[in-house]
């Protein structure tokens, strides 16, 4: 079964903090993985994917994602958040031509 | 360019009106999918379509029925809709490569209110 967990509703931190989003994956075989974010009433933007390589991973925005296998963890960070990252965050895993969602976090920044 | 289009942006309809949402990719992108999204929750998929052909169909009621024209272009028709209906619904694309798809991109989706 493949299924990705998102463990926090809400992560709250204060501008200019480092933040971190966590995601956790369960799927067979090579994980292919993506963190989403979503504004208001608007749709998914991109911001990165792990497809195989290097374990850390950049993104757009300044975002950063690390591959732990051991771990099986893809959490997304950010060295100094901004009030404007506030918004809903989904990790993805994709396998056999469909993506699984996260139940999705909601990222606070407060000023 | 990573644009994915989507008309009407907000769409009101009673539960016997007809209507069609559009989607529409220029990304040369050959997966197309329909989402259903409630307020605070992930998407779930609906459809997929790969080179134009239904792929997935999620089991999803019939009063729910998609299109897809040409490999640019993505229809869903509407009918008969509940009011349970009433959610964002989202397109989106993407590339494939050696039968695997990659990156999906979204559209920003039609707000769909069912009275």
């Amino acid at each position: 079964a493949q299924s990705v967990a998102q463990p926090e509703d809400q992560v709250n931190v204060a501008e200019g903090n480092p933040l971190t989003v966590k995601c956790t994956y369960s799927v067979s075989g090579n994980p292919y993985l993506f963190w989403y974010v979503q504004y208001p009433n608007r749709g998914l933007q991109f911001l990165l994917k792990y497809i195989t390589g290097d374990n850390l991973v950049k993104g757009s925005y300044g975002f950063e994602a690390e591959f732990n296998k051991s771990q099986t963890s893809f959490h997304l960070k950010k060295p100094s958040a901004l009030v404007s990252d506030s918004a809903l965050y989904f990790c993805a895993s994709y396998n056999f031509n469909k993506f699984y969602f996260g139940s999705g976090t909601k990222l606070n920044v407060k000023p | 360019d990573t644009e994915v289009t989507q008309t009407p942006k907000h769409l009101v309809m009673g539960m016997t009106n007809k209507k069609s949402l559009k989607c529409e990719q220029h990304m040369g992108h050959r997966a197309m999918y329909w989402y259903k999204q409630k307020a605070k929750k992930p998407p779930e998929l609906m459809f997929v379509y790969s080179y134009e052909k239904l792929s997935i169909n999620e089991s999803v009621p019939s009063r729910f029925s998609p299109e897809c024209p040409n490999s640019s272009l993505l229809n869903l028709h509407l009918h008969a809709l509940q009011p349970e209906d009433s959610a964002l619904y989202l397109c989106a694309s993407s590339q494939v490569r050696g039968g695997i798809t990659d990156t999906q991109y979204f559209g920003p989706g039609t707000r769909l209110t069912v009275l």
